[in-house]
């Protein structure tokens, strides 16, 4: 199947400072990806939904500004979380479409966020 | 409002056969994904169902009844790197997927 690299894998990080997490279609086009988190014995909860060129579509509840998502090209998606805070920490994760309609949607390795 | 259910958790036996049920109201439908989610990982593909019946792959197979808003996953012959959480997902009218809670798999020697 296709593949998805997400970066970093990890990451721990000061209250108030921005982390930035990339995803990346390895072998495909990604017209639109999403991103998700995922607390703790929860399932994925989608934030925003990201096409290559235009502005994302986040979800009823998700801060614009404190999730900042580019998707500059066809294989680049990133979330910035700006001023990070403790209720922030959490699982992130991304996911690529190859195209339009019915198709599967890979997965990249997910980051694990803590804010201190 | 769109809603999909599975049971929380699950126990079974190594060796054994496990059922995970999955039923589902969404505003349309263009088939039933299920996912296998390791604990710290990210999901990966299992199968894909859009028509009624029974689709086998390997020690997994999963089903599908639209009539009845229902799939269940099957997994035969359980071993423990088996122990996961599935996770069920509809895609709607939108092609958006719907996800479910997920259901954690505890297996037992």
């Amino acid at each position: 199947g296709a593949v998805v690299s997400q970066h970093p894998s990890w990451v721990i990080c000061k209250s108030g400072t921005s982390v930035k997490i990339e995803c990346r279609s390895l072998d495909f086009q990604a017209t639109t990806m999403f991103w998700y988190r995922q607390f703790p014995k929860q399932s994925l909860m989608l934030m925003a939904t990201s096409n290559e060129g235009s502005k994302a579509t986040y979800e009823q509840g998700v801060e614009k500004d404190k999730f900042l998502i580019n998707h500059a090209s066809l294989t680049l998606s990133t979330l910035t979380v700006t001023s990070a805070h403790p209720e922030d920490s959490s699982f992130y994760i991304c996911s690529a479409r190859t195209g339009t309609g019915i198709t599967e949607a890979f997965f990249g390795q997910g980051t694990r966020l803590t804010v201190v | 409002g769109q809603n999909i259910d599975q049971p929380t958790e699950m126990t079974a036996t190594e060796g054994a056969i496990v059922q995970i049920n999955c039923t589902y109201q969404t505003s349309g439908f263009n088939g039933l994904f299920w996912y296998q989610q390791h604990a710290g990982e990210a999901p990966t593909f299992l199968s894909y169902n859009v028509l009624d019946g029974l689709e086998e792959k390997g020690r997994f197979s999963s089903f599908l009844s639209r009539s009845k808003g229902y799939s269940y996953l099957l997994l035969k012959e359980l071993q423990m790197k088996d122990s996961a959480s599935y996770l069920c997902a509809v895609m709607d009218s939108n092609y958006q997927l719907i996800w479910g809670a997920g259901t954690k798999l505890i297996i037992k020697p």
